[in-house]
């Protein structure tokens, strides 16, 4: 099945420290995993993605782990500011990544 | 400006009524998705056109029809709106083959009265 599983649904960090997302997915051929940030009223940003072929992806404060064998990866954020609240989405490519299948969703707050 | 728009950015209508949502892309990507978003914020795509042909169609209603009249545009037309349509609808567009970012629209905000 094409099932995307997100936790937290809510999540609540002091500036400055980091904040984990965690998906599990359910489809082993999957090959393709991208975040995507959501800003009130806007529409989802691609934030990173990652590939099956690697394990980990960095970009400035931000990282993805992969764990295939397991079916689930993580977002990292690292120093949060509070431009980093916002709804965070993970997905997965399904139908030769033709098709993302979205997780519920993470509300992150980051408090000053 | 490069972007995926849609219009319009809100629709409030009553129930029963019929209504346009329009996508254009000037990005040159190839593939066109049209999402919705509940009010839990769950996203879930509906349709998917590559080069204006139809390649993905999820469990929607026969009421929401996709049209493609080329590779930059794609259009919703919804039939005998409910209540329940109500929701936040998104575009979205990528280049063909397998790996590619999906850019999405601002969203268009459909509320059914």
């Amino acid at each position: 099945g094409e099932n995307v599983e997100q936790h937290p649904s809510t999540l609540s960090v002091q500036e400055g420290d980091s904040a984990v997302i965690k998906c599990t997915y359910s489809d082993s051929a999957s090959n393709y995993f991208p975040w995507y940030k959501q800003e009130l009223g806007k529409g989802p940003q691609l934030i990173i993605d990652i590939r099956s072929n690697v394990g980990e992806k960095k970009d400035q404060r931000i990282a993805v782990t992969l764990n295939k064998t397991a079916k689930h990866f993580s977002l990292h954020i690292t120093e949060t500011q509070p431009e980093d609240s916002a709804v965070y989405f993970c997905a997965v490519g399904f139908q030769g990544a033709q098709k993302l299948v979205f997780g519920q969703g993470t509300r992150l707050t980051i408090n000053p | 400006d490069t972007a995926v728009s849609q219009t319009p950015k809100y629709l409030v209508t009553q129930m029963g009524n019929d209504k346009s949502i329009k996508c254009e892309q000037n990005l040159g990507h190839d593939t066109m998705y049209w999402y919705k978003q509940d009010s839990k914020k769950f996203l879930k795509i509906m349709f998917s056109y590559n080069n204006k042909e139809l390649i993905i169609n999820e469990t929607v209603p026969n009421r929401f029809s996709p049209k493609s009249p080329d590779k930059a545009h794609l259009n919703l037309h919804i039939n005998s709106l409910e209540l329940g349509d109500s929701a936040v609808y998104f575009c979205a567009s990528k280049l063909a083959g397998g790996q590619e970012t999906q850019y999405f629209g601002p969203g268009t905000r459909l509320l059914v009265l």
